[in-house]
This record gives structure tokens, sequence and C-alpha cells, in this order.
């Protein structure tokens, strides 16, 4: 079946540095991305999410790129502070449907 | 406003036992879902519903059943447990057409 997934289970990178943090997905249909931090023991937040007639989508320190052709999601975190380490993830859906399929995720740690 | 909330936190049962996992949101969403969270697996949907008095099956369903009598109230009842659903359950909500889900803070279910 269609799944979303992650290319890198953990990242590690410099307090200040620029993070990005991939997913593929394989459904083509699919319309509506959305990215989930997860905290050590509190459930997944929004951080941010992007319709699929979008290339690019900004936040607070944080951008999310939609690559439709090789079916490729991106989040990018600017200047990652000690408090965005978490496990971040992907997930898509499509059409009127409410439900998300989730990727398995990426532990992100940030390094003092 | 709590938001979503979920008890028990934590709950030990024994193979065979059965019991409920509550689930409540004070946000007068429609939308409220169930999800189990096993290692490297990510979020999979057990089961879901789109207002009170309709429910439907996500990806995993087999061994749990629900109901929705209340716009606020989603629980979700294990009727003998098993080994195999020893996993975190997280329950989420949304409002009308929103896909961007609010969390619960989780239930670490053993089963032993």
């Amino acid at each position: 079946g269609e799944s979303v997934g992650l290319h890198l289970p953990t990242l590690s990178v410099q307090e200040g540095d620029n993070s990005i943090i991939n997913c593929a997905y394989s459904n083509s249909a699919s319309d509506y991305f959305i990215w989930y931090k997860q905290e050590s023991g509190k459930g997944p937040q929004f951080i941010i999410d992007i319709r699929s007639n979008m290339d690019k989508r900004q936040g607070q320190r944080v951008t999310v790129l939609l690559n439709k052709t090789v079916k490729h999601l991106s989040l990018q975190i600017a200047a990652t502070q000690p408090g965005d380490s978490a496990v971040y993830f992907c997930a898509e859906t499509l059409g009127s449907a409410r439900q998300l399929t989730f990727g398995s995720g990426t532990q992100l740690t940030v390094l003092p | 406003n709590a938001g979503v909330t979920q008890t028990p936190k934590f709950q030990v049962l024994k193979t065979g036992q059965s019991m409920t996992l509550q689930c409540a949101q004070d946000m007068n969403h429609e939308y409220m879902s169930w999800y189990r969270q096993d290692p490297g697996m990510g979020l999979r949907l057990i089961h879901y519903s789109v207002g009170a008095g309709i429910t439907d099956q996500g990806e995993v369903p087999n061994g749990y059943n629900v109901s929705r009598s209340t716009t606020e109230d989603f629980p979700l009842r294990l009727l003998s447990a098993a080994p195999s659903q020893t996993s975190v359950y997280f329950c989420a909500s949304s409002e009308g057409q929103d896909k961007r889900y609010t969390f619960g803070s989780g239930t670490r279910l053993t089963v032993v």
C-alpha cells in the first residue's frame, strides 16, 4: 500500500545551525502534508502544513518545501535551539479524507 | 480550555483483561481518532469518528472497539488484551475540515 517514509531516522545538529528533515511520500495523489513535533513523553504537536498547490511555506523559524516531481517533503528549522530536540513526523492525506497517514519519524538532537 | 485529555497516563494489564482508554475534548471538535505508536513505526490509525454516532475503522482496528455517544468523548475499548497491544495510545481531534490535529498526551499501555 501507499506509505509515507523518512530518509533518516536520526539527525544531530549543532545549536545555532540550520536543520533539514526529509520525508518521501509514495502516493502521488496526496494533496495535503503536515509536520508534527513530538517531545519526549508528550503527544505530537502541529508545526506547519502545506497543500500540493504550493512549493514552499514559511512559519516562525520553520519552512516546509514540497517537490511533487520527486515526491519529497522537507522541514527546515533555522537557528536550531535545544528546545527543538524532538521526533519530527510528516503525514499526508488526500482530498476530503480526514485521516492522516504518518511516517515513522526522525529524531532530531541538538548538540551544545 | 483543557484541549484533549486522555486517562489513564499509564496502565499495566494482564493478558485477557479488558479496559477502556478514555479520551475527552472540550473544543467541540467533530473529528476524533485513536492512534497507536510503536517504536520505529510511527503512528497508526486504529479507529476514527467524524461525529457523534459515527465511527469507522482505521489501519489497525482488530482487538479494539470504539463508540461516540457524545461530541466530547471517544473511548477506546480493549475487550481481551494481548501482549501485541503493548503500545502508546494517542487520541486526536480536529474541527470541521481542518486536518491539523490536536493530540492528547497519550496512554502508555503494557500487557503482560
